[in-house]
């Protein structure tokens, strides 16, 4: 059930640059999230950004949307360290279907 | 936020033993409840929905007969690895909707590490 693709699938950059990761997708959806996970760990909730949204601020975090395209990018700003982890992408089709989650971008940022 | 618990956090057994792992609402109910699996540096797959008061809904090529699904309540579901062999080792994460509070958000567990020896 997997649908969305991530690209980069790894990502490796100096602290204090910034990070964008893409993300696309098959069919329609409701909403489109983010998340984190660092080695093996739980997920962290990064972000929601609805379809009728094309674009959200979260701190350093900014998502953008086009559905016409069926793609969502996630930018970090200023990565540091600690950002270093797996970023996913997870579509939403419904509000009552489970999340399906792209493959995701393994960030690595060097101090 | 909701938090969804899961128990145990890890868990070590030899090939041919069962394994359950459960999944808990803390402080919403939970209708349904998903169980997802993950293998090392890939991505969550799910495997199954649990709906409480019925039978589980099953992804394709996931036996129901190895992972049996009871959603017995609002705020618990188990997994149980039926008969598990090393190449079920994986780490198995459930998670929940809270639709008291519109249900947009998937609240996740912390995972359940599985290694089968």
């Amino acid at each position: 059930s997997q649908q969305g693709e991530e690209d980069p699938q790894a990502l490796s950059i100096q602290e204090g640059e910034n990070a964008t990761m893409n993300c696309s997708y098959k069919t329609s959806i409701n909403n489109l999230q983010w998340y984190r996970q660092n080695s093996g760990r739980g997920l962290v909730h990064l972000i929601l950004i609805r379809s009728n949204e094309r674009e959200k601020h979260s701190g350093r975090l900014r998502v953008t949307l086009d559905t016409s395209k069926k793609s969502s990018s996630l930018l970090i700003t200023a990565s540091r360290a600690a950002d270093t982890a797996s970023y996913f992408c997870a579509t939403d089709a419904s509000g009552n279907t489970p999340l399906v989650f792209g493959k995701g971008t393994r960030l690595s940022v060097i101090a | 936020g909701a938090v969804v618990s899961q128990h145990p956090s890890w868990v070590i057994c030899k090939s041919g033993t069962s394994v359950k792992i459960e999944c808990r609402s803390l402080d919403f109910q939970a209708t349904t409840m998903f169980w997802y699996r993950q293998f090392p540096k890939q991505s969550l797959m799910l495997m199954a929905t649990s709906n409480e008061g019925s039978k589980a809904t099953y992804e394709q090529g996931v036996e129901k007969d190895k992972f049996l699904i009871n959603h017995a309540s609002l705020t618990l579901s188990t997994l149980t690895v039926t008969s598990a062999h090393p190449e079920d080792s994986s780490f198995y994460i459930c998670s929940a909707r809270d639709q008291d509070r519109g249900g947009e958000t998937q609240y996740f567990g912390p995972g359940t590490r599985l290694l089968v020896l």
